[in-house]
C-alpha cells in the first residue's frame, strides 16, 4: 500500500515565525513530490515542486527532499495569518500518472 | 484566461439518481484526473485519463464512470450504485508529458449532497 503520512495539527506559529511541515512516503521509487496549500471550502492550489535531492526554494517558501529518508518538507518563512490554511503533500509514484495525495496538516499562524 | 472549471459549484441530488459533474480545461493539458474529499480527508483518486479515448480506474471508483471524448473535457457521473456520494468532487490536469508531467492543476470543485 503506497502511502503518503503527514502530521494532522494544527500546528500554530506566530506571525513572522517560520512554519515547518513534514511529510514522509512509502515508495523509494517516488521521484515526484508537491505541495499543495488548500484554504477551507477551497480547491488545492500546487505551491511547490521539487524532482531531486536537496533544497528549492521560491519567495517564502522551501522544499526540502531527502530520498534516503524518504521524507520531504516545506519551510514557510515569515508566516503571515494569510498562510493559514492545510498544506498537502503529494508523491507521484513511478510507472504512471498516479499521484498518492496525503491527509495534510492545518496551520494556524497568529497575528 | 487558462484554466480549469467545473459546474456546478454546489448539486443537491435525492437518492438513486444519477448526476453527471462537469469539468473543462483550456490548458492544452493531455491527462485529467477526478478526486474525491471528505470532510478532514485528503485527495482520493476516482479515474484518470492519459489521453482522449482513454482512462483507467483509480483507488475508489466504484458508483462512479467517466468519459474522455475530448482533449479539453473529462466528465464524472455519480451513479446511483455509489454508497456514498456525498463530497467535494475535484477536477484536475497536468501536461502529461515529461518533465513537469505531473504537475496538477485543479479546478474550483463542486460540492455534491444527495439526501
Amino acid at each position: 500500500q503506497k502511502e503518503v503520512e503527514q502530521n494532522s495539527g494544527p500546528l500554530s506559529v506566530p506571525e513572522g515565525a517560520i512554519a515547518s511541515l513534514n511529510c514522509t512516503y512509502s515508495d523509494r521509487g517516488s521521484q515526484s513530490f508537491f505541495w499543495y496549500r488548500q484554504y477551507s471550502g477551497k480547491s488545492p492550489e500546487l505551491i511547490m515542486s521539487i524532482y531531486s535531492n536537496g533544497d528549492k526554494e521560491d519567495g517564502r517558501f522551501t522544499a526540502q527532499l531527502n530520498k534516503a529518508s524518504q521524507y520531504v518538507s516545506l519551510l514557510i518563512r515569515d508566516s503571515q495569518p494569510s498562510d493559514s490554511a492545510t498544506y498537502l503533500c503529494a508523491v507521484n509514484y513511478p510507472g504512471g500518472f498516479k499521484t498518492i495525495f496525503g491527509a495534510g496538516t492545518r496551520l494556524f499562524v497568529k497575528a | 484566461d487558462g484554466g480549469i472549471t467545473q459546474s456546478p459549484k454546489y448539486l443537491f441530488r435525492k437518492e438513486g439518481q444519477n448526476v453527471t459533474l462537469s469539468c473543462e480545461q483550456n490548458l492544452n493539458h493531455d491527462a485529467m484526473y477526478w478526486y474525491r474529499q471528505d470532510p478532514g480527508q485528503g485527495l482520493r483518486l476516482i479515474y484518470y485519463s492519459q489521453i482522449v479515448n482513454d482512462f483507467q480506474k483509480g483507488d475508489i471508483a466504484e458508483g462512479y464512470s467517466v468519459s474522455r471524448e475530448k482533449k479539453e473535457s473529462f466528465p464524472l457521473t455519480v451513479t446511483s450504485a455509489q454508497k456514498n456520494p456525498t463530497a467535494f468532487y475535484l477536477c484536475a490536469s497536468s501536461l502529461g508529458r515529461t518533465g513537469l508531467a505531473y504537475e496538477q492543476y485543479f479546478g474550483p470543485g463542486t460540492r455534491l449532497t444527495v439526501t
